[in-house]
């Protein structure tokens, strides 16, 4: 069974620019959060979304957003980019059957952005 | 407010030793607790879960306990290899809502 693949592995932007991440859960996964993590902060939640709706925001800036396609497959845009943003953003995927909140996370590779 | 520490930051050992890598939390409400590994620039590797109502979970080299009444977990490492070098990261599963909140990890680094 394929694992997450997250796309692409490495970025490099300039600030004020925007940058689509894309991440392709586990098949059956119908969960994907995204993560921020960074040497000082850590890892940080930045959303999740499930059947296409997201239902959880961390407490990040409305220039992070993201979307849920009906194949389960997710991506996280950043717009107006800032130097700060530089880290690894990490996905994961997990089956939280209803009701259900004992699943396990499966993380992908990640995508490294420098901004530059 | 949900936090989670791990002690220590950076542990390095002589390769054969066993050793315990502590994870603490400040709040018992937890629905589960999971252990990962990150190696340099990669991903996250799930290591072990360990759900609310057990004590601990077991995979090969590894055990991961899990006392919820005084918000702590260990991953104990048996017979440590240079291949364990890695940081290893604690996160818990809380609320109502489905995010894990996560520890700063311990860095480990076995020495052959």
């Amino acid at each position: 069974k394929a694992g997450v693949t997250q796309t692409p592995r490495y970025l490099i932007k300039t600030r004020g620019q925007q940058v689509t991440l894309s991440c392709s859960p586990i098949s059956g996964h119908r969960s994907v959060s995204w993560y921020q993590q960074t040497p000082g902060q850590g890892l940080q939640f930045l959303f999740e979304y499930f059947s296409e709706t997201q239902r959880n925001k961390g407490n990040f800036p409305g220039r992070f957003s993201g979307r849920q396609f009906s194949n389960s497959r997710s991506e996280m845009n950043v717009s107006t980019l800032e130097l700060g943003d530089s880290a690894l953003y990490l996905c994961a995927s997990s089956w939280p059957r209803t009701g259900d909140y004992n699943t396990e996370a499966f993380f992908g590779q990640g995508t490294r952005l420098t901004v530059v | 407010k949900q936090e989670v520490t791990q002690i220590p930051a950076a542990l390095s050992v002589p390769e054969g030793e066993n050793l315990v890598l502590n994870c603490s939390f400040t709040d018992s409400a937890i629905y589960n607790l999971q252990w990962f590994r990150q190696d340099p620039g990669k991903g996250l590797t799930s290591l072990l879960l360990i759900q609310s109502s057990q004590r601990e979970q077991t995979s090969g080299r590894l055990n991961a306990s899990l006392d919820k009444s005084s918000g702590r977990s260990t991953l104990y490492i048996a017979a440590s290899q240079p291949g364990d070098s890695a940081t290893y990261l604690c996160a818990v599963g809380a609320g109502n809502n489905r995010k894990l909140i996560w520890g700063l990890g311990t860095s480990l680094a076995v020495n052959p």
